[in-house]
């Protein structure tokens, strides 16, 4: 059963406190990516990674970590020092064909996470 | 850096109708425009996609359209039934490694019965 997987489905997380996201994909994609999606608002993108070990910067970072050890997964880290950090979190994962053709991107599940 | 309006925000048709969202784009450079849909509390699924190298693409009761002289493209959907009923999102990306997707706001489509 292929696909990508986001967990959990609703995190709670008092203020002040680090939390960690999870994404697994086992398409085999070489790239995947961290949304955030606010009510009335279109996706935003917090960090991307094209391969292994190796990740950049979207328009919304701050805030935010990641890191990509394993081709398979990418966790997104919310920490403290991102002010207002209540939203929808979405990952996705995409192949890469070549360097100047955009590729489809296919979406996790997402994760809630709401700040107490 | 790319800006993707879209229109309308709230859609309401009967069961049976068409419905048509319109997006614009900023960069003519742009050559890859997906269309999602979205859920409530799900994640966007991809339903079709354009690349620039075409003006028109059919799924059944899904097209889309793409003008890139007037920089907009457009998602129609035919004989609309009460499961169209969701949250569609257009994008737009020049590809390469900093041409990420850039996301229309998103257009909340309701089918009545």
């Amino acid at each position: 059963d292929g696909g990508i997987t986001q967990s959990p489905k609703y995190l709670f997380r008092k203020e002040g406190q680090n939390v960690t996201l999870s994404c697994e994909q086992n398409l085999n994609h070489d790239a995947m990516y961290w949304y955030r999606q606010d009510p009335g608002q279109g996706l935003r993108l917090i960090y991307y990674s094209q391969i292994v070990n190796d990740f950049q910067k979207g328009d919304i970072a701050e805030g935010y970590s990641v890191s990509r050890e394993k081709k398979e997964s990418f966790p997104l880290t919310v920490t403290s020092a991102q002010k207002n950090p209540t939203a929808f979190y979405l990952c996705a994962s995409s192949i890469l064909w070549a360097e100047t053709r955009a590729n489809e991107q296919f979406f996790g599940p997402g994760t809630r996470l709401t700040v107490l | 850096g790319e800006n993707v309006e879209q229109h309308p925000s709230t859609l309401s048709v009967q069961e049976g109708d068409s419905a048509v969202i319109k997006c614009t784009y900023s960069d003519s450079a742009s050559n890859y425009f997906p269309w999602y849909k979205q859920e409530l509390g799900k994640g966007p699924q991809l339903i079709i996609d354009i690349r620039s190298n075409v003006g028109e693409k059919k799924d059944q009761r899904i097209a889309v359209t793409l003008n890139k002289t007037a920089k907009h493209f457009s998602l129609h959907i035919t004989e609309t039934q009460p499961e169209d009923s969701a949250v569609y999102f257009c994008a737009a990306s020049w590809g390469g490694s900093q041409g990420n997707l850039i996301f229309g706001k998103g257009t909340k489509l309701s089918v009545k019965p």
